[in-house]
């Protein structure tokens, strides 16, 4: 499986601080997204870069991607407790011929203090 | 543009009955991807479908299906439902059917089998 996992499997930090979480994959990728999942709902996509793509921003988001180390790191800065969610990698599969299979990762649960 | 929609969203079933939940993609998006997220298997890919034809299959029985219609509705059908198919269901769509689309999913249809 190219599952990919999480770290840490959750973390707790108070509201203001940064949240760093990591993903490693198996196989060769195309790309990488992070997505957030509040509480049992639907995903939102947060970020995607590109396999020759090394730092990517969004807003309050820094996103790095190794492609050497197949890791991938999702920074959160100045927390707020609306931030509270699990957070999830995706990767495609550079070596499958077609189509949208992502594979998630095992997610991580990031909870911030008000 | 109103975001891809997933209906029931919440649904009772006994073990041997069958189930058909249905999505609603983003119009104008052409491809249509499920996922089953349990707590133990995390998110699994089912199937994705992209202009009516099957593209992608993950790894279940036979007895989980999808089918797609010309205005890029999907349903998903599982047949003699098992205790460990309760989970919820995720559909996601994406405007094309490719490595770099972003897929943006619905809100979940979660399934009890009792």
């Amino acid at each position: 499986s190219q599952q990919g996992e999480e770290d840490p499997q959750a973390l707790s930090i108070q509201e203001g601080e940064n949240a760093t979480m990591n993903c490693s994959y198996k196989t060769s990728i195309n790309n990488l997204q992070w997505y957030r999942q509040n509480s049992g709902r639907g995903l939102v996509h947060l970020i995607l870069i590109r396999s020759n793509e090394r730092e990517k921003h969004s807003g309050r988001l820094r996103v790095t991607l190794d492609t050497s180390k197949k890791s991938s790191s999702l920074l959160i800065t100045a927390s707020r407790a609306a931030d509270t969610a699990s957070y999830f990698c995706a990767t495609d599969n550079a070596l499958s011929n077609t189509g949208n299979q992502f594979y998630f990762g095992t997610g991580t649960s990031l909870t911030v203090i008000p | 543009k109103a975001g891809v929609t997933q209906t029931p969203r919440y649904l009772i079933k006994t073990r041997g009955q069958q189930v058909t939940l249905s999505c609603s993609p983003i119009s104008g998006h052409r491809s249509v991807s499920w996922y089953q997220q349990t707590p133990g298997q995390g998110l699994q890919f089912l199937f994705e479908y992209f202009s009516e034809t099957q593209r992608n299959k993950g790894n279940f029985p036979g007895r989980f299906s999808g089918r797609q219609f010309s205005n890029s509705r999907s349903e998903m059908n599982v047949s003699t439902l098992e205790l460990g198919d309760s989970a919820l269901y995720l559909c996601a769509s994406s405007l094309n059917s490719g490595r770099l689309e972003t897929q943006y999913f619905g809100p979940g249809t979660r399934l009890l089998v009792l």
